[in-house]
């Protein structure tokens, strides 16, 4: 089955500690994206990847890092967590870059809680 | 930055109405994609449309899309309890530059009650 897993699925920890949330999908999609839905501010782009080793910064990229070492997973790192980033986090796919009217599919998110 | 609006913010409605959700973007677009979202799940692609296209159609769902308007319609027909979650727009840019991100809108909550 055609998916983009995420995990942890719900994660609170506390300020400071680093962690991951991993992200891999199964439809050699060359784009991936992580996102962070807050209410009232809607789904805002940390990071993307258009392919292995290529990543850039979306709107809210400040605190978070990523990386592509495999085409197929994307994770998303907190290297010092601050309770503003307590949100929804998504990752999504998308088979390659310049994919004008291909749908990106998303994971089942993860909700980080950050005390 | 959010391009998409979406009106209204909430809808509710009996079982087998019709819901009819609208998104309004400021630039030009590309195509302009719809996506459902479950309460507390991922976003999964409805229908997309391209700035060339009118209307489309698929099942149950029928958008239009006005470019001179800058907006598009998202009606359900026969609506069904299990229609009950957040309807995004998202608008695909017609600039050049390979992140071409989706630009999102804030959603229409709708409920349908059975």
């Amino acid at each position: 089955e055609a998916q983009v897993t995420q995990n942890p699925r719900y994660l609170i920890t506390v300020t400071g500690k680093k962690l991951t949330v991993t992200c891999s999908q199964n439809m050699n999609h060359e784009y991936m994206s992580w996102y962070r839905q807050d209410p009232g501010l809607g789904l805002r782009q940390i990071y993307y990847s258009m392919n292995v080793e290529v990543t850039d910064k979306g709107d809210v990229p400040e605190g978070y890092k990523v990386s592509r070492k495999e085409k197929r997973n994307f994770p998303l790192i907190l290297e010092s967590p601050s309770p503003n980033q307590t949100s929804l986090y998504f990752c999504a796919s998308r088979l390659d870059p310049g994919g004008r009217g291909q749908p990106q599919h998303f994971g089942d998110g993860t909700r980080l809680s950050i005390l | 930055s959010q391009q998409g609006e979406e009106d209204p913010q909430a809808l509710s409605i009996q079982e087998g109405e019709n819901a009819t959700m609208n998104c309004s973007y400021k630039t030009s677009i590309n195509n302009l994609q719809w996506y459902r979202q479950n309460s507390g799940r991922g976003l999964v692609h409805l229908i997309l449309i391209r700035s060339n296209e009118r209307e489309k159609h698929s099942g149950r769902l029928r958008v239009t899309l006005d470019t001179s308007k800058k907006s598009s319609s998202l009606l359900i027909t026969a609506s069904r309890a299990a229609d009950t979650a957040s309807y995004f727009c998202a608008t695909d840019g017609s600039e050049r530059g390979n992140n071409r991100k989706l630009i999102w809108g804030l959603g229409t909550s709708l409920g349908v009650n059975p």
